[in-house]
């Protein structure tokens, strides 16, 4: 059973637009939030991340929002660029005494010129 | 500063063989992870150690899987005898001990392993 949840497989944005991701989660132990990067023949990249007691966490283009209530995260990048396009993979960690991460299916990102 | 390596970068080997993955972590890492992604689904986590200790094997998924970290520096994972379902790309990744606790773990680019 996922516990951490991407629903969109894809996502395509003009560059300049706003690219908004998607993440829900079930486990309620979750602390902390992550966004990982990643582009082919590569491993996944920190981008951004955000702890359970935050709503929202910004780092330039990248703002991360958090509902708790709701169990739903979601990233915002802003302006979008073409150097953007990559799959995009929503994480979490309960951080109690393992600090393992559990990852969604991620979302491809292409930002189209 | 170097990023975590990951060797070999491609493995292809026939069900029944033996295969040993390795993974040197950033220097001055304690926490060293290792996951696994199968084709089309999430990328898993297999185990932790700290140094040399193994803090949290849940992840792995049958005692054909065998990782050691000797000296707390770099790690190997072991499949023998490899199976089809092995098939998928290996992640390693470390962090310190205050990002490990964020979750802020830095990857490599994975060993890519077919099983045939």
């Amino acid at each position: 059973d996922q516990q951490v949840k991407q629903n969109s497989p894809s996502l395509s944005v003009q560059e300049g637009r706003i690219s908004i991701l998607n993440c829900d989660y079930t486990n309620s132990m979750f602390d902390y939030f992550l966004w990982y990067k990643k582009y082919p023949a590569e491993g996944p990249t920190f981008l951004i991340s955000i702890s359970s007691i935050k709503d929202k966490n910004e780092d330039g283009r990248f703002t991360v929002f958090l509902n708790k209530s709701a169990k739903h995260l979601s990233l915002h990048i802003v302006p979008s660029q073409p150097g953007d396009s990559a799959v995009y993979f929503c994480a979490a960690s309960d951080g109690a005494g393992s600090y393992q991460l559990t990852f969604g299916k991620g979302t491809k990102l292409s930002v189209i010129p | 500063e170097a990023g975590v390596t990951q060797f070999p970068s491609h493995s292809v080997i026939e069900k029944g063989q033996t295969v040993t993955l390795r993974c040197d972590p950033i220097s001055g890492h304690d926490n060293l992870y290792w996951y696994r992604r199968v084709m089309g689904k999430e990328i898993k986590f297999l185990l932790h150690f700290v140094k040399e200790s193994k803090q949290d094997e849940s992840g792995m998924p049958n005692n054909r899987f065998l990782a050691e970290r000797t000296g707390g520096t770099y790690s190997t994972l072991k499949v023998q005898p490899a199976e089809l379902e092995d098939s998928g790309v290996y992640f390693c990744a470390s962090s310190d001990g205050v990002a490990g606790r964020t979750g802020e773990q830095f990857f490599g680019p994975g060993t890519r392993l077919t099983v045939l």
